[in-house]
């Protein structure tokens, strides 16, 4: 039982270059998350989805997209990344709704330069 | 806006003492609160929660209290472990989860 993994762990862009991240759960939650973590803030809401097939934006989804066409996987795109992009990514996902405790990934750092 | 803000950006304190984590909120609709902790190089995990009809919630070491009139909530560890050395971030939900910016806990043998 993995939990919740996440592809890649590193990754470093140039501006302008675009970029998938993928995370997969083998809990069969219905609801998945992204979160991004810079310093002296907290992780903030990126984009969730709420089943197979849903998604909807956070508190900062502008620059990114997602889809979920499988229930255990979550994709995170930047289609033309910018420095202000550089963060640590989380994946999440939870049995109930946003609410509740949520099951986080590893995290990847990624830097755009 | 920062709707859940942890003041503290870092707290020491000696084994076996007690531990204190504090954490404020803005959003008054606000009505279920969690802590996690985490680990260098890992995502965050679970630790404890409350909801907002108690006022506090125990599970062994840990204990979360609530101050729905002051809008605030607070984490005691009892006894501290050097283990328990990780940082402490602060959720609240009203639908969605809002995060605090974390508190980095060191126990120091």
């Amino acid at each position: 039982n993995a939990g919740v993994t996440q592809t890649p762990k590193f990754r470093v862009l140039k501006t302008g270059q675009s970029m998938t991240l993928l995370c997969a759960q083998d809990m069969n939650h219905e609801y998945m998350y992204w979160y991004r973590q810079d310093p002296g803030m907290g992780l903030r809401l990126i984009h969730y989805s709420v089943g197979e097939g849903t998604t909807a934006k956070g508190e900062v989804p502008d620059g990114y997209n997602v889809s979920r066409l499988k229930k255990q996987n979550f994709l995170l795109g930047l289609e033309s990344a910018a420095p202000s992009q550089t963060s640590v990514y989380f994946c999440a996902s939870s049995y109930s709704g946003p609410a509740y405790e949520q099951y986080f990934g590893p995290g990847t750092r990624l830097t755009v330069t | 806006d920062q709707q859940v803000k942890q003041n503290s950006p870092s707290l020491s304190v000696q084994e076996g003492r007690i531990s204190i984590l504090n954490c404020d909120y803005t959003n008054s609709m606000f009505d279920y609160f969690l802590w996690y902790k985490k680990y260098p190089a890992e995502g965050p995990t679970f630790l404890i929660s409350i909801s907002s009809i108690k006022d506090k919630n125990e599970d062994g070491r840990f204990t979360v209290f609530l101050n729905k009139s002051a809008k605030h909530l607070s984490l005691h560890i009892v006894p501290s472990q050097p283990g328990d050395s990780a940082v402490y971030f602060c959720a609240a939900s009203a639908g969605d989860m809002r995060f605090g910016a974390g508190t980095r806990l060191t126990v120091k043998p």
